[in-house]
């Protein structure tokens, strides 16, 4: 089944404490994208990668992290996570920048 | 500078009926368009994708159409359930001196009574 596979789904750190979410797509597809999304403020672009070895920055990319070694993967990194980084998560993946757009379950942190 | 705006916020309308749900963008520069649904809590389910080329596109009881010169995108949903009940948002891919962008709705709500 194509599918992209976001880990761990829930997530409750303390400031500070480094964390990495995983993602995982299973369809060879070379563009992937990370997306959090906040009441009142929709989802918002933080990072994207549109093959292996080449990231760019998207609308939010401050205190966070990212890597694409392999083309299946692109995990997000939060080096010293902050209370305003409390979110919910998702990565996206497609074909190619132009094509449809497939997510992830979403992945819920909480910093406290 | 591209902007993407769905209009309602939200929507309830009784089972059965078919109703229509709007995207409007500013700028006609734009390579394809999506609409997406998600429920609570949940990631998001690609349901449509137009091209800039194409005038619409159906999948079921989904038809999605694209009318770039009114900037404007309607999602048709026929003979609704309330399995059908979810957040409804749509994303126009920008494109921009060679530079794409995808501009994100805030969406629209939809309830659909029994």
């Amino acid at each position: 089944e194509a599918q992209v596979t976001q880990n761990p789904r829930y997530l409750i750190t303390v400031t500070g404490k480094k964390l990495t979410v995983t993602c995982s797509q299973n369809m060879n597809h070379e563009y992937m994208s990370w997306y959090r999304q906040d009441p009142g403020l929709g989802l918002r672009q933080i990072y994207y990668s549109m093959n292996v070895e080449v990231t760019d920055k998207g609308d939010v990319p401050e205190g966070y992290k990212v890597s694409r070694k392999e083309k299946r993967n692109f995990p997000l990194i939060l080096e010293s996570p902050s209370p305003n980084q409390t979110s919910l998560y998702f990565c996206a993946s497609s074909g190619g920048y132009t094509g449809e757009l497939f997510f992830g379950e979403g992945s819920r942190l909480t910093v406290l | 500078k591209q902007e993407v705006t769905q209009i309602p916020a939200a929507l309830s309308v009784p089972e059965g009926e078919n109703l229509v749900l709007n995207c409007s963008f500013t700028d006609s520069a734009i390579y394809n368009l999506q609409w997406f649904r998600q429920d609570p809590g949940k990631g998001l389910t690609s349901l449509l994708l137009i091209q800039s080329s194409q005038r619409e596109q159906t999948s079921g009881r989904l038809n999605a159409s694209l009318d770039k010169s009114s900037g404007r995108s309607t999602l048709y949903i026929a003979a609704s359930q309330p399995g059908d009940s979810a957040t409804y948002l749509c994303a126009a891919l920008s494109s921009m001196d060679s530079n794409y962008q995808l501009i994100w709705g805030a969406g629209t709500k939809l309830i659909i009574k029994p």
